[in-house]
């Protein structure tokens, strides 16, 4: 039970360029999240998934797309990589609305 | 709309001292409150969490936290700190029938010998 894996674990883009990030869980949960943590502001909803083939916007969306076409995947887009998205992002899973979350390890993105 | 606000962005605190984390949250509506932490360069896990019942929360490593609805506070205590609990601490709200959970900004805890 690997509970859930981020790949990759690091990554630094030119602007412009653009990247997946793929988040799997072998946990069977039904929600899925990813956020960023940036220094000082905690962690900021970018998008979340409430079963398979669904997502929904969250705090931070904008520049980012995803999909959700397996129940165990989460993956997250960035079409046009830009400095801002200088980050380190999180996927997560819950088995249960608004309770625990269990994490990934995180990717690391530079975008220079 | 729902905030979290941890009052202290870093905690110094000499190894064996006690430590309380404080947390205030901002909700119109029932919640569920977690404290998370975080270890250098791995993911957030779960320390403790109130979902109802007892105000009073115990979690993982010794820690405690007391959900104080009067005060909307949710703040975290360990009686003797050590060395490995050197970590940054979250705490986060949620809606009982919401989809989204509030992060605060973290805590520092820096536990020195």
């Amino acid at each position: 039970n690997a509970g859930v894996t981020q790949t990759p674990k690091f990554r630094v883009l030119k602007t412009g360029q653009s990247m997946t990030l793929l988040c799997a869980q072998d946990m069977n949960h039904e929600y899925m999240y990813w956020y960023r943590q940036d220094p000082g502001m905690g962690l900021r909803l970018i998008h979340y998934s409430v079963g398979e083939g669904t997502t929904a916007k969250g705090e931070v969306p904008d520049g980012y797309n995803v999909s959700r076409l397996k129940k165990q995947n989460f993956l997250l887009g960035l079409e046009s990589a830009a400095p801002s998205q200088t980050s380190v992002y999180f996927c997560a899973s819950s088995p249960i609305l608004a309770d625990t979350q269990y994490f990934g390890p995180g990717t690391r993105l530079t975008v220079l | 709309a729902q905030s979290v606000t941890q009052l202290d962005s870093q905690v110094p605190v000499f190894e064996e001292a006690p430590v309380e984390l404080r947390c205030n949250y901002s909700s119109s509506v029932s919640v569920y409150l977690f404290w998370y932490v975080q270890y250098p360069n791995q993911g957030l896990q779960l320390l403790l969490k109130y979902l109802s019942g007892s105000t009073l929360v115990k979690g993982i490593n010794g820690f405690e936290a007391e959900f104080n609805k009067s005060q909307t506070s949710f703040h975290l205590r360990k009686p003797s700190v050590h060395i490995s609990d050197t970590a940054e601490y979250f705490c986060a709200v949620s809606d009982t029938g919401g989809f989204k959970t509030i992060f605060g900004a973290g805590t520092r805890l820096f536990v020195k010998a």
